[in-house]
């Protein structure tokens, strides 16, 4: 079975600061990709980034960067000085094979000026 | 935006009624996917349809159906509704049937108020 856990329920900081999101996965498959979407307040997912199971190399995207662990079976998610607009829900999701997507119960992120 | 369209974005109704929402996904994309999103539940996964064909099923209710049309637009159908059906209504799609391989992009959603 899949699972994605997000144990973090809610992190608030203050602009500037850097903060980085858990998720720690769980799947038996070998082959598996793993997202992050984002929900801000207006409530539309938009999608941050796919990873495949065969890539660890960590991913850097502006503020954004992704790191990914399969020994520690954790694809971590840092914002680098946040900002007030990065305020919003954070998902972590896995899918294996034709299984459907399995999304993590979401971190809400609070940036505060 | 994702390009996948969906409508209507806000709806209210009374419990008992029927409602249909609509997607439209992306350009090219042959799978759709329903979730919903609730305040207790999280974002469940509901269906999937792949070219017209039922594909997938999760915790979808009785009272839900759902189906993709030639065009590979896709409408929910909630009937009998319940307060506890209340709730943010996702669209996604993908281009193939094996969504794994595949960014799975979401529509804005539809938002569903039972009173």
């Amino acid at each position: 079975a899949q699972k994605v856990t997000q144990a973090q329920t809610e992190i608030s900081v203050v602009e500037k600061e850097d903060v980085t999101l858990d998720c720690v996965y769980e799947t038996r498959d070998t082959t598996y990709y793993l997202f992050w979407y984002k929900q801000p307040p207006s409530g539309e997912l938009v999608f941050l980034i796919r990873r495949n199971s065969f890539d660890e190399q960590n991913e850097i995207s502006g503020r954004y960067s992704w790191n990914f662990q399969k020994s520690t079976s954790s694809f971590n998610f840092t914002i680098t000085a946040s900002q007030v607009v990065d305020s919003a829900v954070y998902f972590c999701a896995l899918i294996t094979g034709f299984q459907k997507l399995v999304f993590g119960t979401g971190t809400r992120l609070l940036v505060s000026p | 935006d994702s390009g996948v369209t969906q409508t209507p974005k806000h709806l209210i109704t009374a419990t008992g009624q029927r409602v249909t929402l609509r997607c439209s996904p992306r350009s090219g994309d042959l799978s759709v996917y329903w979730y919903q999103q609730s305040l207790d539940q999280g974002l469940q996964f509901l269906i999937q349809y792949y070219n017209g064909e039922e594909r997938a099923k999760g915790n979808i209710l009785e009272r839900f159906s759902a189906q993709q049309f030639p065009d590979l637009h896709s409408e929910l159908n909630l009937s009998s509704l319940e307060l506890g059906d209340s709730a943010l209504y996702f669209c996604a799609s993908s281009p193939e049937r094996g969504s794994s391989g595949n960014t799975i992009y979401f529509g804005e959603g539809s938002w569903l108020t039972v009173v």
